[in-house]
Protein backbone atom coordinates (compact mmCIF):
# COMPACT_ATOMS: atom_id res chain seq x y z
CA UNK A 1 0.00 0.00 0.00
CA UNK A 2 1.25 2.82 -0.83
CA UNK A 3 1.80 5.56 1.60
CA UNK A 4 3.08 9.40 2.96
CA UNK A 5 4.02 10.22 6.04
CA UNK A 6 4.85 14.19 6.60
CA UNK A 7 6.56 15.20 9.46
CA UNK A 8 8.39 18.10 10.70
CA UNK A 9 5.80 21.08 11.03
CA UNK A 10 5.77 23.72 14.03
CA UNK A 11 5.93 27.09 14.66
CA UNK A 12 8.58 28.91 14.06
CA UNK A 13 9.64 32.61 14.53
CA UNK A 14 10.07 34.93 11.35
CA UNK A 15 13.76 34.37 9.97
CA UNK A 16 13.84 30.76 11.28
CA UNK A 17 14.48 27.24 9.77
CA UNK A 18 12.49 24.13 9.77
CA UNK A 19 12.79 21.01 7.58
CA UNK A 20 10.17 18.60 6.79
CA UNK A 21 9.93 14.96 6.18
CA UNK A 22 7.56 13.10 3.68
CA UNK A 23 8.39 8.89 4.26
CA UNK A 24 7.38 7.17 1.78
CA UNK A 25 6.07 3.40 2.16
CA UNK A 26 4.82 0.90 -0.74
CA UNK A 27 6.91 2.72 -3.64
CA UNK A 28 10.44 3.90 -4.09
CA UNK A 29 10.92 7.79 -4.41
CA UNK A 30 13.66 7.32 -6.68
CA UNK A 31 12.00 6.44 -9.19
CA UNK A 32 8.91 9.00 -9.10
CA UNK A 33 8.35 12.78 -9.48
CA UNK A 34 8.08 14.15 -5.39
CA UNK A 35 6.84 17.21 -4.92
CA UNK A 36 5.60 19.55 -1.66
CA UNK A 37 2.46 21.38 -2.00
CA UNK A 38 1.37 23.94 -0.11
CA UNK A 39 -2.12 25.59 1.67
CA UNK A 40 -2.28 28.50 3.34
CA UNK A 41 -5.20 28.82 5.86
CA UNK A 42 -8.50 29.35 3.92
CA UNK A 43 -6.15 28.93 0.73
CA UNK A 44 -5.73 27.17 -2.41
CA UNK A 45 -2.96 25.02 -3.34
CA UNK A 46 0.39 25.81 -4.63
CA UNK A 47 2.68 23.63 -5.62
CA UNK A 48 6.07 24.49 -3.80
CA UNK A 49 8.94 22.02 -5.17
CA UNK A 50 9.79 18.91 -7.37
CA UNK A 51 12.39 16.35 -7.30
CA UNK A 52 12.51 14.64 -10.54
CA UNK A 53 13.52 10.73 -10.72
CA UNK A 54 16.86 11.70 -12.59
CA UNK A 55 17.83 14.10 -9.75
CA UNK A 56 16.56 17.57 -11.38
CA UNK A 57 15.12 20.13 -8.87
CA UNK A 58 12.48 23.20 -9.24
CA UNK A 59 11.20 25.73 -7.10
CA UNK A 60 8.15 28.06 -7.37
CA UNK A 61 9.36 31.30 -7.37
CA UNK A 62 8.16 32.13 -3.91
CA UNK A 63 10.56 30.39 -2.52
CA UNK A 64 13.31 29.99 -4.47
CA UNK A 65 16.68 30.57 -3.03
CA UNK A 66 15.19 29.84 0.33
CA UNK A 67 13.75 26.24 0.08
CA UNK A 68 15.68 23.18 -0.55
CA UNK A 69 14.48 19.85 -1.71
CA UNK A 70 16.45 16.77 -1.02
CA UNK A 71 15.82 12.73 -1.57
CA UNK A 72 17.23 10.07 1.12
CA UNK A 73 16.38 6.83 -1.43
CA UNK A 74 18.40 4.46 1.42
CA UNK A 75 15.22 5.81 3.77
CA UNK A 76 12.62 5.86 1.02
CA UNK A 77 12.03 10.09 2.43
CA UNK A 78 11.96 13.36 0.78
CA UNK A 79 12.63 16.63 2.97
CA UNK A 80 12.30 20.19 2.71
CA UNK A 81 14.51 22.41 4.15
CA UNK A 82 13.07 25.77 4.87
CA UNK A 83 15.42 28.71 5.80
CA UNK A 84 14.37 32.56 6.45
CA UNK A 85 10.68 31.93 6.93
CA UNK A 86 8.35 34.18 6.58
CA UNK A 87 4.53 35.21 7.43
CA UNK A 88 3.08 34.21 4.32
CA UNK A 89 5.19 30.69 4.31
CA UNK A 90 2.68 29.71 6.70
CA UNK A 91 0.41 26.09 5.37
CA UNK A 92 0.20 23.26 5.38
CA UNK A 93 2.79 21.37 3.68
CA UNK A 94 1.72 18.11 1.57
CA UNK A 95 3.73 15.97 -0.03
CA UNK A 96 2.87 14.27 -3.43
CA UNK A 97 4.25 11.84 -5.91
CA UNK A 98 4.03 12.09 -9.70
CA UNK A 99 4.28 8.65 -11.22
CA UNK A 100 6.89 9.70 -13.09
CA UNK A 101 5.78 12.39 -15.65
CA UNK A 102 2.32 11.38 -15.29
CA UNK A 103 1.95 15.10 -14.64
CA UNK A 104 -0.59 14.79 -11.77
CA UNK A 105 -0.26 13.82 -7.87
CA UNK A 106 -1.97 10.32 -7.57
CA UNK A 107 -0.93 9.89 -3.66
CA UNK A 108 -0.52 12.82 -1.23
CA UNK A 109 0.25 12.82 2.46
CA UNK A 110 -2.11 14.19 5.09
CA UNK A 111 0.25 17.39 5.49
CA UNK A 112 1.91 19.22 8.32
CA UNK A 113 1.03 22.43 9.67
CA UNK A 114 4.10 25.30 9.66
CA UNK A 115 3.00 28.24 11.39
CA UNK A 116 5.69 30.84 10.94
CA UNK A 117 5.01 33.87 13.63
CA UNK A 118 6.75 35.55 16.57
CA UNK B 1 2.81 31.78 -13.47
CA UNK B 2 -0.47 32.98 -12.90
CA UNK B 3 -2.87 30.67 -11.51
CA UNK B 4 -5.89 28.94 -13.33
CA UNK B 5 -8.73 30.58 -13.56
CA UNK B 6 -11.87 29.08 -11.59
CA UNK B 7 -14.76 30.45 -10.27
CA UNK B 8 -15.01 30.54 -6.28
CA UNK B 9 -18.40 28.86 -5.95
CA UNK B 10 -20.93 26.50 -7.86
CA UNK B 11 -23.73 25.03 -6.84
CA UNK B 12 -26.73 22.76 -7.41
CA UNK B 13 -29.30 20.23 -5.72
CA UNK B 14 -29.17 16.87 -5.36
CA UNK B 15 -29.30 14.75 -8.56
CA UNK B 16 -28.64 17.83 -10.64
CA UNK B 17 -25.39 18.23 -12.72
CA UNK B 18 -23.08 21.43 -12.64
CA UNK B 19 -19.74 22.09 -14.23
CA UNK B 20 -16.76 23.67 -13.13
CA UNK B 21 -14.41 25.88 -15.14
CA UNK B 22 -11.21 26.09 -15.45
CA UNK B 23 -9.42 28.92 -17.81
CA UNK B 24 -5.71 28.87 -18.45
CA UNK B 25 -3.86 29.63 -21.29
CA UNK B 26 -1.75 28.82 -24.71
CA UNK B 27 1.43 28.02 -22.71
CA UNK B 28 -0.85 25.45 -19.70
CA UNK B 29 -4.27 24.19 -20.61
CA UNK B 30 -4.18 24.90 -24.23
CA UNK B 31 -1.05 23.43 -24.81
CA UNK B 32 -0.92 19.91 -23.16
CA UNK B 33 -3.96 17.61 -22.41
CA UNK B 34 -2.56 17.07 -18.92
CA UNK B 35 -5.06 18.74 -16.67
CA UNK B 36 -6.16 17.06 -13.36
CA UNK B 37 -8.91 17.67 -10.82
CA UNK B 38 -8.49 16.84 -7.47
CA UNK B 39 -11.80 16.96 -4.75
CA UNK B 40 -10.64 18.02 -1.50
CA UNK B 41 -12.60 18.05 1.65
CA UNK B 42 -12.51 20.04 4.80
CA UNK B 43 -9.23 19.02 7.04
CA UNK B 44 -8.36 16.71 4.62
CA UNK B 45 -5.54 16.13 1.71
CA UNK B 46 -6.61 16.53 -1.89
CA UNK B 47 -8.12 13.44 -4.02
CA UNK B 48 -6.93 13.37 -7.82
CA UNK B 49 -10.72 12.75 -9.59
CA UNK B 50 -9.86 13.39 -13.07
CA UNK B 51 -6.25 13.05 -14.97
CA UNK B 52 -5.09 13.98 -18.77
CA UNK B 53 -7.87 15.84 -18.85
CA UNK B 54 -10.63 13.15 -19.55
CA UNK B 55 -9.07 9.85 -17.30
CA UNK B 56 -10.81 8.81 -14.38
CA UNK B 57 -8.72 6.73 -11.77
CA UNK B 58 -10.57 3.52 -10.63
CA UNK B 59 -12.52 3.93 -7.48
CA UNK B 60 -13.72 7.36 -8.48
CA UNK B 61 -17.22 7.21 -9.46
CA UNK B 62 -18.53 7.52 -12.79
CA UNK B 63 -20.76 10.66 -12.36
CA UNK B 64 -17.11 12.34 -12.27
CA UNK B 65 -16.29 13.12 -15.79
CA UNK B 66 -13.66 16.41 -17.97
CA UNK B 67 -13.11 17.84 -20.67
CA UNK B 68 -11.12 20.22 -22.37
CA UNK B 69 -11.52 22.93 -25.12
CA UNK B 70 -8.87 25.44 -25.98
CA UNK B 71 -7.26 27.03 -23.02
CA UNK B 72 -10.59 26.31 -20.72
CA UNK B 73 -10.61 22.70 -19.00
CA UNK B 74 -14.25 21.66 -17.60
CA UNK B 75 -15.35 19.14 -14.41
CA UNK B 76 -18.95 18.10 -14.63
CA UNK B 77 -20.38 15.97 -11.12
CA UNK B 78 -23.74 14.21 -12.35
CA UNK B 79 -25.86 13.27 -10.35
CA UNK B 80 -24.95 15.31 -7.59
CA UNK B 81 -24.97 14.27 -3.90
CA UNK B 82 -24.55 15.48 -0.69
CA UNK B 83 -20.98 14.14 -0.38
CA UNK B 84 -19.98 15.78 -3.40
CA UNK B 85 -19.76 19.14 -1.32
CA UNK B 86 -16.39 19.83 -1.31
CA UNK B 87 -13.56 22.06 -2.82
CA UNK B 88 -12.07 21.73 -6.05
CA UNK B 89 -9.17 22.27 -7.96
CA UNK B 90 -7.82 22.03 -11.36
CA UNK B 91 -4.02 21.60 -12.07
CA UNK B 92 -2.20 21.89 -15.67
CA UNK B 93 1.31 20.86 -16.64
CA UNK B 94 3.09 24.18 -17.48
CA UNK B 95 6.30 22.47 -18.73
CA UNK B 96 8.75 20.36 -17.36
CA UNK B 97 11.89 22.57 -16.51
CA UNK B 98 10.06 25.84 -15.55
CA UNK B 99 6.72 25.34 -13.82
CA UNK B 100 5.75 22.36 -14.28
CA UNK B 101 2.48 21.84 -11.42
CA UNK B 102 -0.22 24.98 -11.91
CA UNK B 103 -2.50 24.89 -9.68
CA UNK B 104 -6.47 26.59 -10.41
CA UNK B 105 -7.90 29.24 -7.56
CA UNK B 106 -10.51 26.65 -6.18
CA UNK B 107 -14.15 26.20 -6.70
CA UNK B 108 -16.28 25.36 -3.47
CA UNK B 109 -19.04 23.02 -4.56
CA UNK B 110 -22.39 23.62 -2.67
CA UNK B 111 -24.87 20.82 -2.45
CA UNK B 112 -28.36 22.86 -1.76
Amino acid sequence: EVQLVESGGGLIQPGGSLRLSCAASGFSVRSNYMSWVRQAPGKGLEWVSVFYSGGNTLYADSVKGRFTISRDNSKNTVYLQMISLRAEDTAVYYCARDLTSAWFFDYWGQGTLVTVSS
Amino acid sequence: QSALTQPASVSGSPGQSITISCTGSSNDVGRYNLVSWYQQCPGKAPKVMIYEATQRPSGVSNRFSGSKSGNTASLTISGLQAEDEADYYCCSYGGSDTFPYVFGSGTKVTVL
